[in-house]
């Protein structure tokens, strides 16, 4: 399979744990964005990365999420001391291009849920 | 605010019919247009966009969307609907290159045998 893979499918944790989840694009993808998704919403940006480099953020974005891509290869999001609102779907897509007109390709998605 | 409407939450279609899902949006300039499909329980799947030229773009699983710039709209459309489309269909526009997307809030699509 060579397309968007994250893990893991489904976290369960306790309010104030820390989660960690990993995302693999597609090989050849320069773009990685990160989006959460809640019960019949759509999805919502929260970061994005050019190779390596995290280009931008969401200003809705609390300072306990991090996002890091160190190779601008795979990329892990961390939320630490979880609440019960960041349960949720968090989902990862990659794409390859210059214009920023592509379209994205997803992954299965991560489904945390915080007791 | 750059907006994106999907008025239907729900849209109930019988086997065999044609279907429409209704997406407007409210950005400035010449944006990019894209439509998704979601299964139960899995990630989100590309199904078309528009970025310039004919107004009526084709897409996967014999999907196509119209686009009308007077009207800020890009309706998704299916000329004869199956079972297996029934999901949930995300519209999301792109203001410009330098924007995200902005995301409607999806329309439950059934399609009944």
């Amino acid at each position: 399979d060579t397309g968007v893979s994250q893990d893991p499918r489904h976290k369960i944790t306790k309010r104030g744990q820390n989660v960690t989840f990993r995302c693999d694009p597609i090989s050849e993808h320069n773009r990685l964005y990160w989006y959460r998704q809640t019960l019949g919403q759509g999805p919502e940006f929260l970061t994005y990365f050019q190779n390596e480099a995290q280009l931008e953020k969401s200003r809705l974005l609390s300072d306990r999420f991090s996002a890091e891509r160190p190779k601008g290869s795979f990329s892990t999001l961390e939320i630490q001391r979880t609440e019960q609102g960041d349960s949720a779907m968090y989902l990862c897509a990659s794409s390859f291009e210059k214009t920023n007109t592509g379209e994205l390709f997803f992954g299965e998605g991560s489904r945390l849920t915080v007791l | 605010a750059q907006s994106v409407a999907q008025p239907e939450d729900q849209v109930n279609v019988a086997e065999g019919n044609p279907l429409t899902v209704k997406c407007t949006y409210s950005v400035s300039g010449n944006p990019y247009l894209f439509w998704y499909v979601q299964y139960p329980n899995r990630g989100l799947q590309f199904l078309l966009k528009y970025i310039t030229g004919d107004n009526l773009v084709k897409g996967s699983y014999g999907f196509e969307a119209e686009f009308n710039k007077s009207q800020t709209s890009f309706h998704l459309k299916k000329p004869s609907a199956l079972v297996s489309d029934s999901a949930l269909y995300f519209c999301a526009v792109r203001p410009d290159s330098n924007y995200q997307l902005i995301w409607g809030a999806g329309t439950k699509l059934i399609i009944k045998p």
